[in-house]
């Protein structure tokens, strides 16, 4: 079973921040958050992940709540191409530990 | 260049039939997984799989079987399909790491099957 919850849809406007909650109280010192996502009909696509620190790439910010039992996703802009499913997912840092995904938030950019 | 490629991308195929997915990756990673994905949306782990070692969930039916040829190729068997065995089912692959290494998991684009 997920060790995350995830509103099950969100909007946002073209352009606009768009912020994707995770709650993830049980997580160990061990875990790491992930977040991946999935465009229709493709296969998942990683964005981001993080330990404790904020992380910031390419695609999106990850903010780690100090007691880490949640975090925010930001895509900075958010396109119309950014309309997926995205998975916010708990893994053992040590090798080994599946990645198991729930059921995501469904997030539609609006134009 | 694909770095996680599968064959065919769709199989529509009877009931009771044996049929093959094949999974290719040019990333050199040394894991390689099977996920199905059913009407439902949810993407479950099916195998992991490096040289040494065979992870099965243990939900899966014995008539689903993962076989590698060599590191970058992992193919999926299925034996006597059933309806319900209907879905989209990825392969992915990673680099093995231990500690804080990344571990992400690269997808290839899906097979969708198709069981009548």
């Amino acid at each position: 079973d997920a060790k995350t919850t995830q509103p099950p849809s969100m909007d946002c406007a073209e352009g606009r921040a768009a912020n994707l909650p995770c709650n993830h109280s049980t997580i160990s010192g061990n875990e790491y958050v992930y977040w991946y996502r999935q465009i229709h009909s493709q296969g998942p696509q990683y964005i981001i992940h993080g330990l404790k620190n904020n992380e910031t790439n390419e695609m999106a910010s990850l903010i780690i709540t100090e007691d880490r039992k949640s975090s925010t996703l930001i895509l900075p802009h958010a396109t119309l191409r950014d309309t997926a499913v995205y998975y916010c997912i708990v893994r053992d840092y040590n090798y080994g530990q599946n990645f198991v995904f729930g059921p995501g938030t469904r997030l539609s950019v609006l134009p | 260049d694909t770095a996680v490629s599968q064959t065919p991308k769709y199989l529509v195929t009877q009931m009771g039939n044996d049929k093959s997915i094949k999974c290719e990756q040019n990333l050199g990673h040394d894991t390689m997984y099977w996920y199905k994905q059913d009407s439902k949306k949810f993407l479950k782990i099916m195998f992991s799989y490096n040289n040494k070692e065979l992870i099965i969930n243990e939900t899966v039916p014995n008539r689903f079987s993962p076989k590698s040829p060599d590191k970058a190729h992992l193919n999926l068997h299925i034996n006597s399909l059933e309806l319900g065995d209907s879905a989209v089912y990825f392969c992915a692959s990673s680099k093995k790491g231990g500690g804080r290494s990344r571990n992400e998991q690269f997808f290839g684009p899906g097979t969708r099957l198709t069981v009548l």
